[in-house]
């Protein structure tokens, strides 16, 4: 199974900051995808990168698929209240036929009023 | 309609016990899984099926075993638990087939063992 180190763990700011989340791995995915859990339900996905240097944005939220296809990193403009939960990175490597997504262990995200 | 879902939402039960989790999916996907995410919010893989094929089979006990009569349905069933099988249970489903693997999630079972 192929590791995703997630950083920070956690992250605490105020309204209107800007926040940069990290997703690195050693190994090359095939795609690797950003999903947004709230408290009592499950991750909900929000973006899927799939070409290397590839620059996806939604609304305030930008990804970005690293060159080699190993690191992947979500920046959010502005950020709201309504931005607080766990933001999970997560790699596709069916490429090698296995099916399955392989998550890094989250950034909880705290966005104070 | 809910795409995932899983039932039941809480599940507190003994040391010793036997208990299932059922889930369902109604997007027509091929594969299905179960994940367990830990108090640290760590989501890891256990099981994966693909069109009722087991897939993939990560480091879990058999007491864990799942149960797939249909490509629809993926339930889980757990023998004689553990104090340590307390976290909450994920069931996702996606479509394995496509160019990149998006999964859906349920909402989750907590599972607390006493």
């Amino acid at each position: 199974t192929q590791l995703l180190e997630q950083s920070p763990q956690f992250l605490s700011i105020q309204e209107g900051e800007n926040l940069t989340v990290y997703c690195n791995s050693s190994s090359v995915f095939s795609s690797l995808q950003w999903y947004r859990q709230e408290p009592g339900e499950g991750p909900v996905l929000l973006v899927t990168v799939v070409t290397g240097g590839e620059v996806k944005k939604l609304k305030r939220l930008t990804f970005q698929f690293g060159d080699a296809r190993k690191d992947s990193s979500l920046h959010i403009t502005a950020a709201q209240p309504g931005d607080t939960g766990l933001y999970l990175c997560a790699g596709d490597d069916s490429g090698a036929g296995s099916y399955q997504l392989t998550f890094g262990k989250g950034t909880k995200l705290s966005v104070i009023p | 309609d809910t795409a995932v879902s899983q039932t039941p939402k809480y599940l507190v039960t003994q040391m010793g016990n036997d208990k299932s989790i059922k889930c369902e999916q109604n997007l027509g996907h091929d594969t299905m899984y179960w994940y367990k995410q830990d108090s640290k919010k760590f989501l890891k893989i256990m099981f994966s099926y693909n069109n009722k094929e087991l897939i993939i089979n990560e480091t879990v006990p058999n007491r864990f075993s799942p149960k797939s009569p249909d490509k629809a349905h993926l339930n889980l069933h757990i023998n004689s638990l553990e104090l340590g099988d307390s976290a909450v249970y994920f069931c996702a489903s996606s479509q394995a087939q496509s160019s990149n693997t998006e999964a859906f999630f349920g909402q989750g079972t907590r599972l607390t063992v006493v």
